[in-house]
Formats: structure tokens, sequence, C-alpha cells
């Protein structure tokens, strides 16, 4: 079992709308929960960084969440545009294990006019 | 201008044949990470690097995976020999410690025949 698993898998949505994306997550303890957004053909690009006493944590029209007690993040995109289209990633890094990156399988959102 | 650095951009060769990528950090980021992406398994940690010492290189598999940092500015992975099944995106990336952002470089795209 993958110890973040995201959902859903693939979301098409239309232009200036909103949309929410979820991750679980088995990591724990945790020091940080991130949320990264990779176009096609690049790199990933990081969002946001929570800590674990974090409960939200803004960039521009991106709102991430996260609720440690359920082990529940949500990434809440508003008034979405064309190039939001990405791959959107859910990433915790473990206590105590020097920075390491535990990356769930992505979140695939369309973004059509 | 400060990015992660990586080349080649894309590399096509043999099985069989030696494979060498190479990874500038961000100056003065003390922790270099290297991820695997596929489409089956996403991104997945293969190793990484604080201060050039090796962390955890548990994610490579030891018979054909090195990686090493000969000085701060440079990180190489060495595959040797390569197989078909290693054909994947390679990222690598660079941070300043523990908990804070990681930066990706655009990766390598490897394809062995």
């Amino acid at each position: 079992k993958n110890q973040v698993e995201q959902s859903p898998q693939s979301l098409i949505i239309l232009e200036g709308k909103n949309c929410t994306l979820q991750c679980n997550y088995t990591v724990s303890p945790f020091s940080n929960l991130r949320w990264y957004k990779q176009d096609t053909g690049r790199g990933p690009v990081s969002l946001t960084i929570m800590t674990f006493s974090e409960n939200t944590k803004s960039n521009g029209r991106y709102t991430a969440t996260l609720d440690a007690d359920t082990k529940q993040s949500s990434l809440h995109i508003t008034a979405s545009q064309l190039s939001d289209s990405a791959s959107y990633i859910c990433v915790v890094s473990p206590y105590n294990q020097g920075g390491k990156l535990i990356f769930g399988q992505g979140t695939e959102l369309s973004v059509k006019p | 201008d400060a990015r992660v650095t990586q080349t080649p951009r894309d590399k096509v060769t043999e099985m069989g044949q030696e494979v060498t990528m190479r990874c500038q950090p961000i100056l003065g980021h003390n922790t270099v990470f290297w991820y695997r992406q596929t489409m089956m398994q996403g991104l997945e940690l293969l190793a990484y690097f604080r201060n050039r010492a090796p962390l955890d290189d548990s994610g490579m598999p030891k018979d054909r995976f090195s990686a090493e940092m000969p000085d701060a500015t440079l990180a190489t992975l060495k595959i040797q020999p390569s197989e078909p099944r290693d054909s994947a995106v390679y990222f690598c990336a660079s941070a300043w410690g523990a908990g804070t952002e990681a930066f990706f470089g655009q990766g390598t795209r490897l394809t062995v025949v």
C-alpha cells in the first residue's frame, strides 16, 4: 500500500471553475507535507509546504489544508485557468529522516476552455 | 539564475551500455536528491546526499546503479550496465537542509533500447 495516496487520479474541469484534490497519507510522524505542480515534460515545482502543526497554507489561487488527526490534506484551486493543467503531487517528508520526500502518484488535472 | 541543471536532457542508449547523468545543484544547497519517474511508479527516491555524504540510497539497485558527489557542485548517477527497464525520467533536486523547499531540475529522459 502506498504511503501517500491521492484522489482522483485524473480530473477534467472547465476554465473558471474550482476544484479540490485529495491526499491521504500513512507516513507518521512527519515533518511537513507539500504540494507540487508538475507540467508535462518539466520537473515538479513546489506550491505549498505545511508543517505538521499548520492547518492551511495559500499560494495565490492555491490553498492547501492539512488535518494531521485524520492524515488528510487537500489542495483547492480557485478560478481555474488553462495553465493549471498539470499533475499535482502530494509529498510527505517523514520526521527525522534527513529531508526524505515520499511522493504520491499525483492527480492529473485538465482544464478545458 | 538559481536553478538545478541536469545533463543530458535526453539520452538514448543500447542495452548494456554505461549511462552517466549529471546534476548541478543550486549554489549553496547542501542536500541533493535523485528521483526516477515512470508512468507506472510515479516519482521514486533513488538516493540523496547531505553535505556530499550519502544519507539513503536504499531505493537504488546497487548492482547496477551508483550515485556520487565528487564535489559540492556536481552530483552523478551512473547505470552500468543499462537495461530497458531503466527507461524513465531521472530528476535531480536540491535543497538547503531538511524541511525546506526542494528545487527540481528539468530531468534526463533515458531510453534504453
